[in-house]
Parts: structure tokens; sequence; C-alpha cells
């Protein structure tokens, strides 16, 4: 059964430091789709990013960063120089080839908090 | 205008209240879905649709019923609501023709029960 597990329920850190979120998952397929998705005070789930079991590069899109690692099955979230507005709660999820891919299971997410 | 819509947004209603909860969508997805959101429990399937006639149960679907009217509307019904069925609710959709297996998120629905 697939599964993610998400170990970090809530961290605490002041601006301009860098974070980095836990992610590791659980699936029998060998082909599946990994996503981080952020979801603010406001309540929406906002997408981050979507990797492939194929693609192990790591990414980079501005302060935020993915790294991949089928070794260990982790995929972690690092936000460099982190802002009061990456506080939010943040949702590592799979879904598998098994399912079509279109069955998403989430971790239990992590609690983001960034004071000034 | 969004592309997922939940209505209502907000909802309080009683113990033992027929209440249902409803998703539209624009985006011309044939798979939709409805998920509930407690504290420290993440995200969790309740059910899911790949179409029209396709309903299926998710990981915790005792409790509640869906109805496909049709392909862009997917109700959620709780036919007797009961106190631990207060959470966030989200609807998402997702496209069989979609290469990237990515699911779009309605704004979410607070329900408490009291």
């Amino acid at each position: 059964a697939q599964k993610v597990t998400q170990a970090q329920t809530e961290i605490s850190v002041v601006e301009k430091e860098d974070v980095t979120l836990d992610c590791v998952y659980e699936t029998r397929d060998t082909t599946y789709y990994l996503f981080w998705y952020k979801q603010p005070p406001s309540g929406e789930l906002v997408f981050l990013i979507r990797r492939n079991s194929f693609d192990e590069q790591n990414e980079i899109s501005g302060r935020y960063s993915w790294n991949f690692q089928k070794s260990t099955s982790s995929f972690n979230f690092t936000i460099t120089a982190s802002q009061v507005v990456d506080s939010a709660v943040y949702f590592c999820a799979l879904s598998e080839a098994g399912t079509g891919f279109q069955k998403l299971v989430f971790g239990t997410g992590t609690r983001l908090l960034v004071s000034p | 205008d969004a592309d997922v819509t939940q209505t209502p947004r907000n909802r309080i209603t009683k113990t033992g209240k027929r209440i249902m909860l409803e998703c539209s969508q624009t985006k011309g997805h044939d798979r939709m879905y409805w998920y509930r959101q407690d504290p420290g429990l993440g995200l969790r399937l309740i059910y899911y649709s790949f179409d029209v006639k396709d309903i299926n149960k998710g990981e915790i679907s005792d409790g509640y019923s869906v109805s496909r009217q049709a392909q862009a509307k997917f109700s959620l019904s709780l036919e007797s609501a009961i106190p631990n069925q207060t959470a966030l609710y989200f609807c998402a959709t997702g496209s069989s023709l979609g290469e990237n297996n990515e699911q779009f998120f309605g704004p979410g629905t607070r329900l408490t029960v009291l």
C-alpha cells in the first residue's frame, strides 16, 4: 500500500533562515508521481511541484528547491531565506501507476511558522 | 472565474441534519474527487468518480454518499450529519487525458456539525 510520511508536525523558524521539510514515501510501484502542495492560512491548496519517479534531478524554483532520492524514498522540500509569507501547512502526496495515477495519498502535513 | 467551485464555503449544521456539498468545474475534466481534511491527518479521499457513470469509494466513505449529476458536477451528501464529520472538505478534478496527473482543488467547504 502506498503511504506518505511527514514526520515533522510543526517547524518554527525566523525569517531568512533556511528550512527543509521532509517527506518519505512507500510504494510498490516503479512508476509514480510525487507532489508538494501549500496550504496558506486562507485554506486553499496551492500546487507547488510534481516529480515523476524516473526523474531524480533536483529542481529549483526561486527560493524553493526539491531533493528527490529514490534510494531513501524521500522527496524533501527546502525553502531558502524563508519569509513570513511562507507560513503555511505543506503537504507531500503520492500517486501510483497502479491507480492510474489518479488517486492521491497525502501525508499529514508540516506546519511552517516563519516569524519576523 | 475559478475553475473549480464549491458551495457553500462555510456551513454550520446540527446533528442529524442532511447536508449536501456541491462542486462544479469548468475545466472539462472527467475525473472528480471529494476529500476531507482534519487537523493532523492531512487529506483523506472520501469518494471519486472517473466519469458520470463511475462512482468509487475512497478511504473513508462511511456516512457519506455522492452523486455525479453531470460531468461538471459532483455533490457530496451527509445523510445524517454527526459531530465527527466536522472538517474542511475539498473537491478536486483531474483528467484521464492529462499527462501530468495533477489534481486541481476547489477552495474548500468548512463544515461544522454541532
